[in-house]
């Protein structure tokens, strides 16, 4: 089935850094979402972003569907971005479902 | 407009009870979507449904059982629950079954001791 793999597993920054998480497929995609998943477990949804670049505030996200990746960009970050970021596509390799990656652990100091 | 929601919140199981989890899609939403976290893993597929049927399920063993009624919203169905079955589960809605944004609600927490 499709891969998922998200880098680097785990991050840690000072408030004020930027950061980059990459994450690699291994078929095309119908959609390709990225969430954070705050320290209660819900998933908030970043950004729907099967091709293209799109923004919002301090994140933007790019995915480079021909070369199948997706990067996220975190940029000034503060202690409410500390949490886990994930990669979910879906495919038609994968059927209906969601196919996440293992998640890139970010935590920010202040 | 009402966002995903999850009952209950919390659930403390004995190991061989049966469970049923509920789920009320976001409004304009036909398609719901069932996950089990594990502790440290991202969320795994468990089935979809989509105009009441099942349309596609991930490596889930038949105890784990699904419906989804004229308003959308769903039920997850346990049965014989095993230690292993302790996770968060989440439900996401989308407007079809490919291709289309999904938005979780906020999972119940499962233990079965």
């Amino acid at each position: 089935g499709i891969q998922v793999e998200q880098s680097p597993p785990d991050l840690i920054l000072q408030e004020g850094a930027n950061s980059t998480l990459r994450c690699n497929f291994s078929d095309s995609v119908n959609n390709l979402q990225w969430f954070h998943q705050n320290p209660w477990g819900q998933l908030i949804n970043l950004f729907y972003i099967p091709s293209g670049t799109k923004q919002n505030g301090r994140l933007s996200a790019t995915t480079v569907a021909t070369e199948r990746y997706s990067l996220l960009y975190i940029s000034s970050s503060q202690t409410t971005d500390s949490g886990v970021y994930f990669c979910a596509v879906d495919s038609n390799q994968a059927g209906t479902a969601l196919i996440f990656g293992k998640g890139t652990t970010l935590s920010v100091s202040s | 407009e009402t966002g995903v929601t999850q009952s209950p919140t919390h659930l403390i199981k004995t190991r061989g009870q049966q469970v049923t989890l509920r789920c009320s899609s976001q409004s304009g939403h036909n398609t719901v979507s069932w996950y089990q976290q594990a502790l440290g893993q991202g969320p795994q597929f468990i089935f979809q449904y989509y105009r009441e049927e099942e349309n596609g399920r991930g490596n889930f063993p038949p105890r784990f059982s699904g419906l989804q009624f004229p308003n959308y919203s769903s039920e997850l169905n346990v049965n014989a629950l095993e230690l292993d079955d302790s996770a968060l589960y989440l439900c996401a809605s989308s407007r079809a079954p490919q291709g289309y944004e999904q938005y979780f609600g906020p999972g119940t927490r499962l233990t079965v001791t």
